[in-house]
């Protein structure tokens, strides 16, 4: 059974870094970008940035300068680091999985999900 | 960055009624537009992908269509299960980018 398993700090204060861990069971690792997802209070889905098993990356441009994002294939596991939160970045995360497109011209559809991890930026 | 629009933003229909949702691209996507169910406390759903391909187990009550920058999502005789929040996403060019979501309520 597909199943991805996040982790990660729910309080933090103004200025420190946001740390999240996703760990993928079930599914094959290496045919998927794996991505983290947000949605703050009353909005829409955002995302942030992808990763595949190579470390290749893209980011989302708004959040580019803050954010960075790490994979380790040996524990199925990837991880998103954001700097300098500030009340704007609270939002439950989402750890999501797309399966890789061939040519790699364009990102993919979302096919797997993980439940969520609420992050409140607070002083 | 492309800027989806959804339409309306709240939908109020009955029990085995038909609910249609609208979502716009600023620009054009082609097919490459998806659909997601969202439940509170629940991770998203995938409905539909290429724009009209219903993702697997997805009953065939959910339909979608549309290509370019005008996209349809259909839910004939609605279920109790299917009041929930809708998002519409391109996946045509990075960043891919959601539509803010159309929440179908019960009249």
């Amino acid at each position: 059974q597909v199943r991805l398993q996040q982790w990660g700090a729910g309080l933090l204060k103004p200025s420190e870094t946001l740390s999240l861990t996703c760990a993928v069971y079930g599914v094959s690792f290496n045919g998927y970008y794996w991505s983290f997802i947000r949605q703050p209070p009353g909005k829409g889905l955002e995302w942030i940035g992808e990763i595949n098993h190579t470390g290749n990356t893209n980011y989302n441009p708004s959040l580019k300068s803050r954010i960075s994002m790490s994979v380790d294939t040996s524990k199925k596991q990837f991880s998103l680091r954001l700097s300098s939160v500030t009340a704007a970045d609270t939002a439950v995360y989402y750890c999501a999985g797309s399966r890789m497109v061939v040519t790699a011209v364009r990102p993919n559809y979302i096919d797997r999900w993980g439940q969520g991890t609420l992050v409140t930026v607070s002083s | 960055e492309i800027v989806m629009t959804q339409s309306p933003a709240t939908l109020s229909v009955s029990p085995g009624g038909r609910a249609t949702l609208s979502c716009r691209a600023s620009q054009s996507v082609g097919i490459n537009l998806a659909w997601y169910q969202e439940k509170p406390g629940q991770a998203p759903r995938l409905l539909i992908f290429g724009a009209s391909t219903r993702a697997t187990g997805i009953p065939a009550r959910f339909s979608g269509s549309g290509s370019g920058t005008e996209f349809t999502l259909s839910i004939s005789s609605l279920q109790s299960e299917d009041f929930a929040v809708y998002s519409c996403q391109h996946y045509n060019a990075w960043p891919q980018t959601f539509g803010q979501g159309t929440k179908v309520e019960i009249k």
